[in-house]
């Protein structure tokens, strides 16, 4: 089986701190996926990465950035975390050319 | 990508099949129907996708229409455990998986 973890499931961190979030897979995906998920907005894509050192920029990325130097693991940066960020972070990872994305159990982020 | 069209809610009972439809009138040839799920504070679950032929796994059924316009996923024994946001998603070969608001199954006992 696939799968997907996320290094915290609850995370509350002050407004100004910087927030790192971990994912890592065990399939040997090439793609990764970082999501937030609020109520009545549904997934968003952050960012997503192909291979390792690159990026791609997803629907709302300013405010993060993100982090590939290995294969198997790809992080999710808040610079200055602010109270507009706090919401739930899914990691997801698909195998190149195939379609299906695994997800992580998700990161349950409030910044206070 | 195409949009879909989902109920916002639907009830099941325990133990009877779940019928859960979706509408996706502006799918394009190349696009994929995908299934997933998402229980309460979990990530979401894949269960199942297609193109044009209807598809079984160990989860559920997918049946698509000829005209590929809508579609119906089908879990044959629903259990409590099933409740949980469904959410149909029409994909082309672009990367990112656009997520609507779903439905929301509530199995009764």
């Amino acid at each position: 089986d696939v799968k997907v973890t996320q290094s915290s499931r609850y995370l509350v961190k002050r407004t100004g701190e910087k927030v790192f979030l971990e994912c890592v897979q065990d399939m040997d995906h090439e793609n990764m996926f970082w999501y937030r998920q609020d109520p009545g907005l549904g997934l968003r894509l952050i960012y997503f990465s192909y291979d390792v050192k690159m990026k791609e920029k997803g629907d709302i990325p300013e405010g993060y950035s993100v982090s590939r130097e290995k294969k198997e693991r790809f992080s999710l940066i808040l610079e200055s975390a602010s109270t507009n960020q706090t919401s739930m972070y899914l990691c997801a990872s698909s195998l190149r050319g195939r379609e299906t994305q695994y997800f992580g159990p998700g990161t349950r982020l409030l910044v206070l | 990508d195409a949009k879909t069209t989902q109920p916002t809610s639907m009830d099941c009972a325990e133990g009877r099949a779940a019928n859960l439809p979706c509408n996706h009138s502006t799918i394009s040839g190349n696009e994929y129907v995908y299934w997933y799920r998402q229980i309460h504070s979990q990530g979401p679950q894949y269960i199942i996708h297609g193109l044009k032929n209807n598809e079984t796994n160990e989860m559920a059924s997918l049946i698509i229409t000829e005209d590929r316009k809508s579609s119906t996923l089908i879990l044959p024994h629903a259990t409590l455990r099933d409740t949980a946001v469904y959410y149909c998603i029409v994909k082309g070969n672009n990367n990112d998986m656009r997520f609507g608001a779903g439905t929301r199954l509530t199995v009764k006992p």
